[in-house]
């Protein structure tokens, strides 16, 4: 079945520092989401990328899709305290079902 | 926020206890989910409904039974479960479960502690 990794599994940086998650799928993608799961709350929505190479920007967030439609980053720039959370990635394959990422925990410390 | 509500928000159930976890949603989705999020495991799909029919069932086992009385309710009755089913369950909801990259909107989940 259709596998979505991400790594890496968990990251620390200090606040201002940059940060970036990486999602790969065993099989290729007709597209990519993104979500945001605070601590002790629930995945939301952030974004949706469709198109072969796109790249996507939300303030300091950064968002990719590999050429091959298998890949997709997600890169925080100068990281804030609010930016603490789990990031998953959910993709959906050729059976039309969106399967999510293993997820990527950022702690962000002053 | 997001229009999708799920109750109880805690449950501590015995091993040989019955009981419900319920979803609402108010956003006129077509179809719904249940996940279980675990501490180890990533989210994990198990159950999905669409225009009330029951499309995908991920080999979950029979003491987790979903019920969909129509497009805005999703049920989950829990029967005999064990230790390990403790998790976080969310409920999430998109327009139309069969289309392509469908958003989902997810519930704040009920964590359940089975003792």
């Amino acid at each position: 079945g259709q596998q979505v990794m991400q790594i890496p599994q968990y990251q620390h940086v200090q606040e201002g520092e940059d940060f970036t998650t990486y999602c790969n799928s065993s099989t290729t993608l007709s597209n990519i989401q993104w979500y945001k799961q605070r601590p002790g709350g629930h995945p939301v929505f952030l974004i949706q990328l469709v198109k072969s190479g796109e790249v996507k920007k939300q303030k300091r967030l950064t968002f990719q899709f590999g050429e091959a439609k298998k890949n997709s980053s997600l890169h925080i720039t100068a990281t804030q305290t609010t930016d603490v959370g789990t990031y998953f990635c959910a993709g959906t394959g050729t059976a039309s079902k969106l399967t999510f990422g293993t997820g990527t925990r950022l702690q962000v410390t002053l | 926020e997001t229009g999708v509500t799920q109750t109880p928000r805690h449950l501590v159930m015995g091993m040989t206890n019955k009981k419900s976890l319920k979803c609402e949603q108010h956003l006129g989705h077509n179809a719904m989910y249940w996940y279980k999020q675990s501490a180890k495991k990533p989210l994990e799909l198990m159950f999905v409904y669409n225009f009330k029919e029951q499309t995908e069932n991920n080999s979950v086992p029979s003491r987790f039974s979903p019920e969909c009385p129509n497009s805005s309710h999703l049920f989950l009755h829990l029967h005999t479960l064990q230790p390990e089913d403790s998790a976080l369950y969310l409920c999430a909801s998109s327009q139309d479960g069969a289309g392509v990259g469908e958003t989902q909107y997810f519930g704040p989940g009920t964590r359940l502690l089975v003792l």
